[in-house]
Parts: structure tokens; sequence; C-alpha cells
């Protein structure tokens, strides 16, 4: 069995400062990883995807991601946030590279606030 | 393009009702999921159709929920005897493939309130 842990429910952060979103999950298994974003009164949309090779993952909206294996983290980062980033996150994981359905799970959530 | 489009966005309805979700999703993605949404919790993994296999049902919380997706594109969650404990949004996403490495893509959900 697989689970996802996002430590931090919410998260203010003044605009142009860094912001660090944290996620660390637990699979006896090799996982593909995934950020999504929730908008008020919208669905998820996907930020960016770890499926294999660089650890370092880029997505859209200048957010990345690092796969860190032995720490069993996929922390999401962004250097500079705006008031537009103001928004729910959500970390998922699911079993990889087993070329078919594997359900995804998702933490519950991280809201950033960000601060004018 | 068009992407997953739910209906009705909202839903007040009474205990003991039958309710009726309808979900669309992007025109050829074979994959179709229904996921939960409550105040405070993480998406609930409900039910996943892929192709013409049988569905993966694993997630539905009690025989009053169930879904059927016909012709292999629009699905719809059916909740019968409406329970205050019902109250979420429900989310549709869909796939290209019912892949792992495949992300999924969100509709706005139904937000459904039971009174």
């Amino acid at each position: 069995a697989q689970s996802v842990t996002q430590l931090d429910s919410q998260v203010p952060v003044f605009e142009e400062a860094p912001v660090e979103l944290r996620c660390n999950y637990s699979s006896s298994v090799s996982v593909y990883l995934f950020w999504y974003v929730q908008y008020p009164n919208q669905g998820l949309q996907l930020l960016l995807k770890y499926l294999s090779g660089s650890t370092l993952v880029k997505g859209i909206n200048g957010f990345e991601a690092e796969f860190n294996k032995s720490q069993t983290s996929f922390h999401l980062r962004k250097p500079s946030v705006h008031i537009s980033d103001t928004a729910e996150y959500f970390c998922a994981v699911t079993q990889g590279a087993s070329g078919g359905y594997q359900k995804v799970t998702f933490g519950i959530g991280t809201k950033l606030q960000v601060i004018p | 393009g068009a992407g997953v489009s739910q209906s009705p966005s909202n839903k007040v309805t009474e205990k003991g009702k039958d309710v009726e979700l309808r979900c669309d999703p992007i025109s050829g993605h074979t994959a179709l999921y229904w996921y939960r949404q409550s105040l405070g919790q993480g998406l609930e993994f409900l039910i996943y159709f892929q192709g013409n296999s049988a569905p993966d049902k694993s997630g539905l919380p009690s025989d009053r929920f169930s879904a059927e997706r016909t012709g292999g594109s629009v699905s719809t969650l059916t909740i019968q005897r409406t329970q205050q404990e019902d109250s979420a949004v429900y989310l549709c996403a869909s796939s290209l493939e019912g892949g792992s490495n495949q992300p999924q893509h969100f509709g706005d959900g139904t937000r459904l309130s039971i009174l």
C-alpha cells in the first residue's frame, strides 16, 4: 500500500518570497509522483510529474519539484510567488513502472496563501 | 478543445432523495475516475472505468453509491437515499489511457449539499 503525507495544511507567504510545500510518500515499490493545483471552485490541474530520469522536475507557472528517493520526498518549490499562486496544492503518488492501471493516492492538500 | 465537463455544478437536495451526477470526459480519453472531496480531506477514490473492462469499484463507500459509463464516454454517479455525510464535492477525471504514468484531467466538480 502507498501513502502520501503533506505536512503543512496551510502555508502563508509574502508575495515575491520563495516557498516550499512538503510532500513525503511511503511505498514498497517504485513510484510515479505528481503535484496538482486546485483554484477555488475548480478541479485539479497538473503542475508537474516525476516518472523517471532527472530528479529535478520543472512544471508550469515556475514551479519545480525534486524527487529524493532516500528521503522519500517530493517537495514543491517556487523561488518567487505571486498573488495568483494562492490555491490548494495536492501531492499524489501511484505505483510506477507497472505499465497499467494503478490507483492514485492523493495527499490532503496544502493551502498556499500569498500575502500582498 | 473541451475539457472534462460535470453537471450540475451545484446540487442541493433533501436527505433521503436520490441524486445523479454527470461527467462528460475529454473526447478520446478511455479512462474515467470519480473522486469525493470533503472539507479538510484529500481526494477519496470512488470508482474507475477503463474502456470495456470491468470497473474498479473498490472505493465506493456503500451500496447506495453506483456508477455507470455508457458507450465508453459519459458517466453518471448515482447516490440513493442520500445522507448528510454525502455532502461533498464530487470530482470526475479522465486520462488518455489508464496507465499509472498518465496525468488525470479534472472537471470542476459537483458540489452536493444534503439538507
